[in-house]
């Protein structure tokens, strides 16, 4: 099973702030089959990223993910209010136990 | 517009079972694969099940592989999960989600809590 660690645990920022956040995996995930979900507090998660740099449908640009192997990263070039939640990372390359990070939580400063 | 909408969660016994049902509507459900995808309070998430468009391929993570059973009636555009021997640590709020790999729609979940 590839086990994806997320970092840090919670950040804290500012509106209009650069965020950057990581998602480290236990193996290669192979083809960059990574994907990042926003969670806000009692809501259902929303796909934001695929294949570690491609947005889903709606997703403003100012969301951007890169990465590839074991290192990825999903930054938010410029925070706006709506953006604080939680982010979790995926990996969709090991069928069928896709695995997720455990979370990083993006607070207001 | 897509639209998932679970039901069936609920307050039952440890050994207890339950059904879960997820409406589908707004995207062609017999050509998609679906999946279960569970978060314990205050924790992450878990994949738990998937099964394929036309029901022929069912997986199951490990946790639940043996005591729940992924279903889907494409007549009716509703995907299934029997949970069978239920444990505590299966206390959580259970997502059906669009896809089976990558998941681009979630429904809002429903909260099944195992416990005497």
């Amino acid at each position: 099973e590839i086990v994806l660690t997320q970092s840090p645990g919670t950040l804290s920022l500012s509106p209009g702030e650069r965020a950057t956040l990581s998602c480290r995996a236990s193996q290669s995930v192979s083809s960059s089959y990574l994907a990042w979900y926003q969670q806000k507090p009692g809501q259902a998660p929303r796909l934001l990223i695929y294949g570690a740099s491609s947005r889903a449908t709606g997703i403003p640009d100012r969301f951007s993910g890169s990465g590839s192997g074991t290192d990825f990263t999903l930054t938010i070039s410029r925070l706006e209010p709506e953006d604080f939640a939680v982010y979790y990372c995926q990996q969709y390359g090991r069928s069928p136990r896709y695995t997720f990070g455990q979370g990083t939580k993006l607070e207001i400063k | 517009e897509v639209q998932l909408l679970e039901s069936g969660g609920g307050l039952v016994q440890p050994g207890g079972s339950l059904r879960l049902s997820c409406a589908a509507s707004g995207f062609t459900f017999s050509s998609n694969a679906m999946s279960w995808v569970r978060q314990a309070p205050g924790k992450g998430l878990e994949w738990v099940s998937s099964i394929s468009g036309t029901g022929g391929n069912t997986y199951y993570a490990d946790s639940v592989k043996g005591r729940f059973t992924i279903s889907r009636d494409n007549s009716k555009n509703t995907l299934s999960l029997q949970m069978d021997s239920l444990r505590a640590e299966d206390t959580a709020l259970y997502y059906c989600a669009k896809g089976s790999t990558l998941f681009d729609f979630w429904g809002q979940g429903s909260l099944v809590t195992v416990s005497s």
